[in-house]
């Protein structure tokens, strides 16, 4: 069964740091790549970075872009995001989800809802 | 960028079909992937590669896709569906591609 276990999170300030984690199990991490999609409160969702299966190549956004890093550790088949100088628009529940076939996303994390706020 | 747009809601009786739609320039060309979202939960994916559905997902759901226009078909709807739709892409060009519908909330009358 393939499970997708989300920590990390929380109330951060206005240009503070937070890293998430993103524990897989249930598939051959290393075949698969793996993105974070966010939904800010009431909104829909938006796909923030994405990181291949292979040569660990990462895609983000034009909103995250140069203040959120995507990476990931096979040894523990974790996938991360950290995000750094953050903004009160960064506010969202984040997901972690493992692609399918590139195209899509087939299994989601539970979610973990960011908030940043003085 | 590549636009996605859905109507925001979609109402019918329990029992009859629902239809939403994704309208996109050229979608056919590109393959659509359909995801429910129900309150307080993550997504899933109910119709992948404009017609494919994952293991677990009720025949009911289906999906096509042609010129500008994908559209998510729900037959016999239950109480059950009531969730937010969202429709998406991967489109062809930059290096971030993957493209979300605003989403449609879709109501039991």
């Amino acid at each position: 069964e393939v499970q997708l276990l989300q920590s990390g999170g929380g109330l951060v300030q206005p240009g503070g740091s937070l890293r998430l984690s993103c524990l897989t199990s249930g598939f051959t991490f290393t075949v698969y790549g793996m993105g974070w999609v966010r939904q800010a409160p009431g909104k829909g969702l938006e796909c923030v970075s994405v990181i291949s299966s292979n040569v660990d190549i990462a895609s983000y956004a034009d909103s995250v872009k140069g203040r959120f890093t995507i990476s990931r550790d096979k040894s523990k088949n974790t996938v991360f995001l950290q995000m750094d100088s953050l903004r009160p628009e960064d506010t969202a529940i984040y997901y972690c989800a493992k692609l399918k076939n590139v195209k899509s996303f087939d299994y989601w994390g539970q979610g973990t809802l960011v908030t940043v706020s003085s | 960028s590549y636009v996605l747009t859905q109507p925001p809601s979609v109402a019918v009786a329990p029992g009859q079909t629902a239809r939403i739609t994704c309208v996109g320039n050229n979608i056919g060309d590109k393959d659509v992937h359909w995801y429910q979202q129900k309150p307080g939960q993550a997504p899933v994916l109910v119709v992948y590669e404009d017609s494919a559905r994952p293991s677990g997902i009720p025949e009911r759901f289906s999906g096509s896709n042609s010129e500008n226009t994908a559209t998510l078909t729900i037959a016999r709807v239950e109480a059950g569906d009531e969730a937010d739709y969202y429709c998406q892409v991967r489109e062809n060009t930059g290096d971030h591609s993957w493209v979300f519908g605003g989403g449609t909330k879709l109501t039991a009358l």
